[in-house]
């Protein structure tokens, strides 16, 4: 079956240090691959997506590369900022239509000034 | 605009009380979801709705019911509430013409069952 498996928290890091939260997929084909953020007691918000193998998303700082080869989508920021402090999730719909988002555990990150 | 909202945001009930959590949504998205949040499980979806009139079972839909009362709005139902049902529950809605199937989600409502 379809799954995402994603490197285990937390993660404590300092400002301006370098991120990188690994995450790996199980799936036919190609699916779409996604970043979540969810901010302390809000729900989840698309923080980047790729669609196609080779793709790069970025969003505030962040991205992940499409690795179908690996079957990766690792997050990476190069300098973290105090209010990147989150959880963040790994998901992908597989192709073929399905709409069901497939979500890793999550992994939640810290950075302490 | 709103996107998606929920409510209630905090509810308490005793073992086998029943209650609806609701949810609404502004974008004229034809799919929604609901889905459980709970400690080192991630999100795990109950229910969705690929257009008004339709429902389909997620990964945990037992104990569960749910209604697509129109294109906006998606609620669920716990008709006998257990502490196993304790809980975060978010809606998320998607526009299922768009290829990446982005899904947009409401802020939560955290249910604890005693």
């Amino acid at each position: 079956g379809n799954s995402v498996t994603q490197m285990e928290g937390p993660v404590t890091l300092s400002e301006e240090a370098f991120l990188t939260i690994n995450c790996t997929y199980t799936a036919t084909g190609y699916p779409s691959l996604f970043w979540y953020v969810q901010y302390p007691g809000e729900g989840l918000q698309l923080l980047l997506k790729a669609t196609k193998a080779d793709d790069k998303g970025s969003n505030k700082g962040f991205e992940a590369t499409y690795r179908k080869e690996t079957t990766s989508f690792h997050l990476e920021k190069g300098s973290v900022q105090v209010s990147d402090s989150a959880v963040y999730f790994c998901a992908l719909i597989p192709q073929g239509g399905s709409e069901k988002l497939v979500f890793g555990k999550g992994t939640k990150l810290t950075v302490n000034p | 605009n709103a996107g998606v909202t929920q409510t209630p945001k905090f509810q308490v009930l005793k073992t086998g009380q029943s209650m609806t959590l609701q949810c609404a949504q502004d974008m004229n998205h034809n799919s929604m979801y609901w889905y459980r949040q709970d400690p080192g499980m991630g999100l795990r979806l109950i229910y969705y709705s690929a257009s008004e009139g339709t429902t389909d079972k997620g990964e945990v839909p037992n104990g569960y019911n749910v209604s697509r009362l129109n294109k906006r709005e998606f609620s669920l139902r716990l008709e006998s509430a257990a502490p196993s049902q304790t809980s975060v529950y978010f809606c998320a809605s998607s526009a299922r013409w768009r290829v990446s199937y982005e899904q947009y989600f409401g802020p939560g409502t955290r249910l604890t069952v005693t």
